[in-house]
């Protein structure tokens, strides 16, 4: 069954802090991956893609992932977070439809 | 990036009553839209894959009868929750494939469904 898992259910980092929050999905195939983000009150917004191509992939933000497919993983990076990164952070893999993970709430304290 | 609209961004309803969702791509044609659930504090639920033109494909467990699904156009697509009662509260999120750009999919800012 497709499946996608989200490991970290909550951060809490300290601003300048790195970010790393994993993503591990169960596809059959070829598949898209994305990272979105869901500030507080607003709707879900798109952070970065993979499609095909070049691994590790840059996003807005000063954000990145890297596809590592005998991984199964799209782990999403951020090598210095900042306060106005506190969010909720969804990862979703498919092809024709796509699939959420339980979504990753970071909390950075200023 | 490509906007998705929906609309009512909230709205409340009596049980029993019907309430239908609307989700407008603005400035490009999907092809392919999305439905899901967003239960407080949880992840989005699939609910269906509506394609312009045909029937939706409804997730396991997600009832057809009660959330009707239209997508008539390129640039709409429908939900309609009929029927509802309390348990149907929740937040709904509509979002669409723009073929264009790489199959990249675009989220509206979701509806708070009521029902009281």
């Amino acid at each position: 069954a497709q499946s996608v898992s989200q490991h970290n259910h909550h951060v809490i980092l300290s601003e300048a802090a790195s970010l790393e929050l994993g993503c591990n999905y169960s596809y059959g195939g070829t598949v898209n991956l994305f990272w979105y983000v869901q500030y507080p009150g607003q709707h879900l917004q798109l952070l970065l893609k993979y499609f095909s191509g070049d691994p590790l992939v840059k996003g807005i933000k000063g954000f990145e992932a890297e596809f590592i497919k005998s991984k199964f993983s799209f782990n999403l990076r951020k090598p210095s977070v900042q306060w106005s990164d506190t969010a909720e952070y969804f990862c979703a893999a498919g092809t024709y439809k796509y699939i959420f993970g339980t979504g990753t709430r970071l909390k950075v304290l200023a | 990036g490509a906007v998705v609209s929906q609309h009512p961004s909230r709205v409340i309803c009596k049980s029993g009553t019907s309430v239908k969702i609307e989700c407008r791509s603005l400035d490009f044609q999907a092809t392919t839209m999305f439905w899901y659930r967003q239960f407080p504090k949880q992840s989005l639920m699939l609910m269906a894959t509506s394609n312009e033109g045909s029937k939706a494909t409804y997730e396991q467990g997600v009832e057809k009868d009660k959330f009707l699904i239209n997508h008539a156009s390129l640039t709409l697509s429908t939900l309609t929750v009929t029927s509802a009662h309390p348990e149907d509260s929740s937040f709904y999120i509509c979002s669409a494939r723009d073929r264009l750009s790489g199959n990249t999919i675009y989220f509206g800012e979701g509806s708070w469904l009521t029902v009281v």
